[in-house]
């Protein structure tokens, strides 16, 4: 099973902010590593796919980088509506894996 | 547009059984992998099974043998059997399409299942 881990667990932050959320996986996994973003009482949405791609529809502010084990999440000039728990997951083999989460809390 | 609307959760005892059932409007189901997740109470998302397009089906090993996914393309519906129910499957169950890529692309609102005594 690829473990995916996530840090920080959670962060507080004041808008305008840059955030950066990082997913180590446990063995390499390519590119097959998609960002969600969960508000309360909501399903998740989908922010990145493959990494870096991004996705209609999805603020620019918010991007990907990574490859391989090693993943990270920027959220340029954060803003109040930011405030979420946002996962890492992968794709590239089963079982599929999520990370456990970053819990961004607006100050 | 893409919707998918769960149902079929329920409050059920421990032991217990229940089938869970996605409604899949806006795309061609029968073209679309399928993933059901589940998210315990104040806990993180939990991949629990995935079936293919053309049938291929895996699963978490905490729900193998008691869950079954399953598909019905003519009525555009997904489907997640479950049996010997505990208390740790207590939580909201997602219907999710995977995008060409394989990535969760969409997902439902959720249904809840609680198996509680």
């Amino acid at each position: 099973e690829i473990v995916l881990t996530q840090s920080p667990d959670f962060q507080s932050v004041t808008p305008k902010e840059k955030v950066t959320i990082t997913c180590r996986a446990s063995q390499s996994i390519g590119s097959s590593l998609h960002w969600y973003q969960q508000k309360p009482d909501q399903s998740p949405r989908l922010l990145i796919k493959y990494a870096s791609q991004s996705i209609s529809g999805v603020p620019s502010r918010f991007s990907g980088s990574g490859s391989g084990t090693d993943f990270t999440l920027t959220i340029n000039s954060l803003e109040a509506e930011d405030a979420a728990t946002y996962y890492c997951h992968q794709t590239s083999g089963f079982p599929r894996t999520f990370g456990q989460g970053t819990r961004l809390e607006i100050k | 547009e893409v919707q998918l609307v769960e149902s079929g959760g329920a409050l059920v005892l421990p032991g217990g059984s229940l089938r869970l059932s996605c409604a899949a409007s806006g795309f061609t189901f029968s073209a679309y992998n399928f993933n059901w997740v589940r998210q315990a109470p104040g806990r993180g998302l939990e991949w629990v099974s995935y079936i293919s397009s053309s049938g291929t089906i895996y699963y978490d090993d905490s729900v193998k043998g008691r869950f079954t996914i399953s598909r019905d393309n003519a009525k555009n519906s997904l489907y997640l059997q479950m049996n010997s129910l505990t208390d740790e499957d207590t939580a909201v169950y997602y219907c999710a399409r995977a995008g060409y890529g394989d990535y969760v692309d969409y997902w439902g609102q959720g249904t809840l299942v609680t198996v509680s005594s």
